[in-house]
């Protein structure tokens, strides 16, 4: 079935960039979101791309999709300890099952 | 406006035991559906649906059942529960354009 698969954990020093991939297997995947969870809270969309988008940028914000290799990434820029958080990579395709990764649980470092 | 609601916050339950968890969303949307999330392993769908009178299953649907029988409200009951269904539940919910799903604040269940 389909998967999303992302690394468990990410430390970086406030100020510098952070790189979360996620990787999928489902090639007719048509949605890709990133997700940030505050402890104790839901999770809150961050930012979309459709597949037939290599990029989205939005503020400190980048996604790149790489559609070939079927991998996704969020670069968050000047990272503050207020992005620390889980961060979840989820894809859809023509039925309404979101698919979830793992979580990326990011560590800002003052 | 309180967008999606859970109830409740946490429960304790018995293995063996019955019980309704709450949902429910004041934007008019199309689309809803239940998660669980457990440590290493993410959200797992369980059921969604895509409008009232509508239900399908996700990946993890045993021991679950859903209904819809109005676009705001989606309760997922566990019909006898079993210490594997200790978890953090999400509700969500989103039009039907696969834009942004908005997730309720969890319900914390622990099955002993």
């Amino acid at each position: 079935g389909e998967d999303v698969e992302q690394s468990l954990f990410l430390s970086v020093r406030e100020g510098d960039s952070s790189v979360i991939n996620c990787t999928y297997t489902d090639s007719s995947s048509t949605y890709l979101y990133w997700y940030k969870q505050e402890p104790g809270a839901g999770l809150q969309l961050l930012t979309y791309i459709f597949s037939n988008m290599d990029m989205k940028q939005d503020q400190r914000l980048t996604v790149l999709l790489n559609k070939k290799d079927k991998h996704l990434s969020l670069r968050i820029a000047d990272t503050q300890t207020g992005d620390s958080a889980i961060y979840f990579c989820a894809e859809s395709s023509g039925t309404y099952k979101y698919i979830f990764g793992t979580g990326t649980r990011l560590k800002v470092l003052a | 406006n309180a967008g999606v609601t859970q109830t409740p916050k946490f429960q304790v339950l018995k293995t063996g035991q019955s019980m309704t968890l709450q949902c429910a969303q004041d934007m008019n949307h199309e689309y809803m559906s239940w998660y669980r999330q457990d440590p290493g392993m993410g959200l797992r769908l369980i059921h969604y649906s895509v409008g009232a009178g509508i239900t399908d299953q996700g990946e993890v649907p045993n021991g679950y059942n859903v209904s819809r029988s109005t676009t705001e409200d989606f309760p997922l009951r566990l019909l006898s529960a079993a210490p594997s269904q200790t978890s953090v539940y999400f509700c969500a919910s989103s039009g039907l354009d696969r834009g942004e799903q908005y997730f309720g604040p969890g319900t914390r269940l622990t099955v002993t």
